[in-house]
């Protein structure tokens, strides 16, 4: 069974860089594509970017200039960086596992991340 | 960059009856639309892609239907587990990729 299990801090402070990872279990990172989405608290969804193991990647032009993902294919993991941060970058943030690049089949259990002062 | 309405905000359905969710893409996708169900403090999961293909395990009581910019997704009768949020996504042109912001199905 596919697991997703994302990590990082809870807080991070206006201004400075939110770093999260995604721990892939149950299958391997080099055989799909894997996004990040978030959700604000009561809000929708918005998709963040998504990366293949070859290193290709495409990203939301709204966060394009602050985001950075990455794969570590030795760990099985995805990282997300977002730099700049805003409190309108509060969000539940989700991992998920790509059906193809762009639908969404597997998704972690989320972790909220808050910005604040 | 293509925007995704959803009606109604809020659905109010009674256990047994069938809900009909509405999503509209502010220009053609052809068939490229998902939808996803959320429950409270869950992930969404995928339930219809390609406008019609159920994903993994997903009832056939949810069914999806639709093309260019009108697309629906039916619940035909509805059980206690299926009151949620429902999201669609189109799945044609990025970046980026869109969502819709949900309909509710409550219990009426």
């Amino acid at each position: 069974q596919v697991h997703l299990q994302e990590s990082g801090p809870g807080l991070v402070k206006t201004s400075e860089t939110l770093s999260l990872t995604c721990t892939v279990s149950g299958d391997s990172i080099n055989n799909n594509y894997w996004s990040w989405v978030r959700q604000p608290p009561g809000k929708g969804l918005e998709w963040i970017a998504y990366i293949y193991h070859m290193g290709g990647t495409n990203y939301n032009p709204s966060l394009k200039s602050r985001l950075t993902i990455s794969v570590d294919t030795s760990r099985n993991q995805l990282s997300l960086n977002l730099t700049s941060v805003t409190a309108a970058d509060t969000a539940v943030y989700y991992c998920a596992r790509g059906l193809g690049a762009t639908i969404f089949d597997v998704w972690g259990q989320g972790t909220l991340v808050t910005v604040s002062s | 960059e293509i925007v995704m309405t959803q009606s109604p905000p809020t659905l109010s359905v009674s256990p047994g009856e069938r809900a009909t969710l509405s999503c509209r893409a502010s220009q053609s996708i052809g068939s490229n639309l998902a939808w996803y169900q959320q429950k409270p403090g869950q992930p969404p999961r995928l339930l219809i892609y390609g406008g019609f293909t159920r994903a993994t395990g997903v009832p056939a009581r949810f069914s999806g239907s639709g093309s260019g910019t009108e697309f629906t997704l039916t619940i035909s009768s509805l059980q206690s587990e299926d009151f949620a949020i429902y999201f669609c996504q189109q799945h044609n042109n990025w970046p980026p990729l869109t969502f819709g912001g949900g309909t509710k199905v409550e219990i009426k």
